[in-house]
């Protein structure tokens, strides 16, 4: 399967404890996002890096998000200290950015958290 | 700020009826708008519009942009069970994608 891959596909954690996603992208893309979504919304963007460069973090981002890109291939998300209100969908996709051109962004199956 | 609204949110046909849904935005430094389709888990892609009044087509779905009156459509003919799923808009701006909160379609048989 060389799609986006996204790991686990399900976590359950208590409040308060640390959780760690994993996305590994179409090999060739060298943009990746973040996205957050819960029942009847839209996606909701959170971070995209470019290989391995951060580019933008939403304002809405609690510091107990961080995201990284060591080596420009895969990325990890961690929620610290994970509250109720985390409980979502945790969305990743990659692409292909050519400059002025750009290819459309393919998504991995999620990671759905479930904070109790 | 950067805004992608759709409409309706929710509508519900039968099999074999026309439906359009709407995606209308208001951003700064536009490049494209997709449509994704959205079943159970993660979106999949349907269209990427640049260009203004250039329809594009896949089977009995078909989009076009309005880039003067910031907005498109996209048109599903001879509707099918199949096709029930939440429709994302988004805006590719700045390198990230803006959603909209999505049009939730049910088909009935």
């Amino acid at each position: 399967d060389t799609g986006v891959s996204q790991n686990p596909r399900h976590k359950i954690t208590k409040r308060g404890q640390n959780v760690t996603f994993r996305c590994d992208p179409i090999s060739e893309h060298n943009r990746l996002y973040w996205y957050r979504q819960t029942l009847g919304q839209g996606p909701e963007f959170l971070t995209y890096f470019q290989n391995e460069a951060q580019l933008e973090k939403s304002r809405l981002l609690s510091d107990r998000f961080s995201a990284e890109r060591p080596k420009g291939s895969f990325s990890t998300l961690e929620i610290q200290r994970t509250e109720q209100g985390d409980s979502a969908m945790y969305l990743c996709a990659s692409s292909l950015d050519r400059g002025r051109a750009n290819t459309e962004a393919f998504f991995g199956q999620g990671t759905r958290l479930t904070v109790v | 700020e950067d805004k992608v609204v759709q409409s309706p949110l929710s509508l519900v046909v039968h099999e074999g009826d026309t439906v359009t849904l709407n995606c209308s935005y208001e951003v700064t430094n536009f490049r494209s708008l997709l449509w994704y389709k959205q079943e159970k888990k993660a979106p999949t892609f349907l269209f990427m519009l640049t260009s203004s009044g250039i329809e594009k087509k896949s089977g009995r779905l078909s989009s076009i942009l309005d880039k003067k009156e910031l907005f498109s459509i996209l048109n599903i003919t001879a509707t099918q069970t199949g096709d029930s799923a939440i429709y994302l808009c988004a805006v590719l701006i700045r390198g990230k994608l803006i959603f909209g909160q999505g049009t939730t379609l049910q088909v009935k048989p």
